[in-house]
């Protein structure tokens, strides 16, 4: 089955600054790869996402690139506000006789005003 | 639409006794998934629904663990007899399929808080 890996686990940077979440995946088959966030005590939620056809999208400050030769994906937020704290959740798809979402472990990302 | 609600909110068990999670998905949406939140295990799909048929339940631990979907309006997750090792948040979460695949946004509840003592 599919294996997601997610790095770093924690995050800390000055507000202003970027930030970047790594994560990898062990299935070539895999071609969508969502990132949710998850606010403390809330709902995971669907920030942005990308398809294997596609090497990178952006949406404002935030930004997804992949690398399907490499099999890994990377979320990059820019000019970050202490509302971008949360934890970030990578995950991707097995597409071919399985359709479930496999998460990364989560990175908590913390803002520093 | 008031999003995918589940019920209840929280829920504080003794060991053995019967948990019965409930979740009511988004109006349209053909694609149901129940999953669980743990420090130790991250998030974890438990099973997944199509149009009301179970696709996928490997992700279910064992025999103590069912779940049932007898219309599209209205899903159960139900453990018995329930253990201290299954305290955690559960997360029911709808989509609506494009061409018979999932691969669009999931749409998250605001979980069930189970702790079993």
């Amino acid at each position: 089955g599919e294996n997601v890996e997610q790095h770093p686990s924690t995050l800390s940077v000055q507000e202003g600054d970027s930030a970047v979440i790594k994560c990898t995946y062990s299935d070539s088959a895999s071609n969508y790869f969502p990132w949710y966030k998850q606010e403390l005590g809330k709902r995971p939620q669907l920030i942005i996402d990308i398809r294997s056809n596609v090497g990178e999208k952006k949406d404002q400050r935030i930004a997804v690139t992949l690398n399907k030769t490499a099999k890994h994906f990377s979320l990059h937020i820019t000019e970050t506000q202490p509302e971008d704290s949360a934890v970030y959740f990578c995950a991707a798809v097995l597409t071919f006789g399985n359709e479930k979402l496999t998460f990364g472990t989560g990175t908590r990302l913390t803002i520093i005003p | 639409d008031a999003g995918v609600i589940q019920s209840p909110r929280h829920e504080v068990t003794e060991m053995g006794q019967e948990v019965t999670l409930r979740c009511k998905p988004i109006s349209g949406h053909d694609y149901l998934f129940w999953y669980r939140q743990t420090m130790m295990r991250g998030l974890e799909l438990l099973i997944y629904f199509n149009n009301n048929v179970p696709i996928d339940d490997s992700g279910m631990p064992e025999d103590r663990f069912s779940a049932k979907m007898p219309n599209a309006s209205f899903s159960t997750l139900k453990i018995q007899p329930s253990e201290p090792r299954d305290s955690a948040v559960y997360f029911c979460a709808s989509s609506l399929g494009v061409s018979g695949r999932p691969y669009h946004e999931q749409f998250f509840g605001p979980g069930t808080r189970l702790t079993v003592l």
